[in-house]
């Protein structure tokens, strides 16, 4: 994997369910894993910073894992709420911090 | 702690024109950065400052685009002249130094339409 790519996409989930996305990354030179949220009209706002394989971060119900041998990182929303809806955005920092194009995320009340 | 300020939030001009983004960091911050992100793609880095020194300036087409950090807190990013390509959304960050765990700290962004 030459670049950072996230997948899926787009995302339509109904209120209350779970969801996550995969973020695929160079497993060479890697440095550390960043997510952001990006909510429309607002500035994207940093979730999680990773760097050692194995490495489980949670904030309320977010939670990200990392595993650099393979090049990935999943994001999970438990439960997902309207106010989750945004773009989800990984960086891959190696000499400067790369990032892929987003899953969009778009939870129905 | 005030947030990073891009301004202006909207710009919309003619090809050929010129253009000035103007960002301010979080205070104390000693490291700034300006991102370019196209429709479609993720944000790409385009120069990083350490106080108002360039670190990285790889990917700024330095025929058109500047950018200056003079006194090492605010900046400008400069298109000129502009291109059709160079609609996108301008992002600012700061963080407070370079590091493997520094967060970057986002400002709202510029939305550029060139016509």
């Amino acid at each position: 994997i030459l670049n950072v790519e996230q997948s899926p996409q787009s995302l339509h989930v109904q209120e209350g369910d779970s969801t996550n996305f995969t973020c695929s990354f160079p497993s060479s030179n890697f440095y550390a894993l960043h997510w952001y949220r990006w909510e429309t009209a607002k500035s994207p706002e940093a979730l999680f910073v990773m760097t050692l394989n194995g490495d489980e971060k949670k904030k309320g119900r977010i939670s990200a894992t990392l595993n650099t041998k393979e090049g990935y990182s999943y994001l999970y929303i438990k439960g997902s709420q309207p106010e989750d809806s945004a773009t989800y955005l990984c960086a891959s920092l190696t000499d400067k911090l790369i990032f892929g194009t987003g899953t969009r995320l778009q939870v129905f009340p | 702690e005030a947030g990073v300020a891009q301004s202006p939030r909207y710009k919309i001009i003619e090809k050929r024109q010129s253009v000035a983004f103007w960002c301010n960091p979080i205070s104390g911050h000693a490291t700034l950065y300006w991102y370019q992100q196209i429709l479609g793609q993720g944000p790409k880095l385009l120069i990083q400052f350490q106080n108002n020194g360039v670190v990285d300036d790889s990917q700024l087409p330095k025929d058109r685009f500047s950018a200056e950090r003079l006194k090492g807190v605010d900046s400008t990013l400069k298109i000129q002249p502009a291109k059709l390509e160079d609609s996108a959304v301008y992002l600012c960050a700061s963080s407070l130094f370079t590091g493997i765990m520094e967060t970057q700290y986002f400002g709202p962004g510029t939305r550029l339409l060139v016509l």
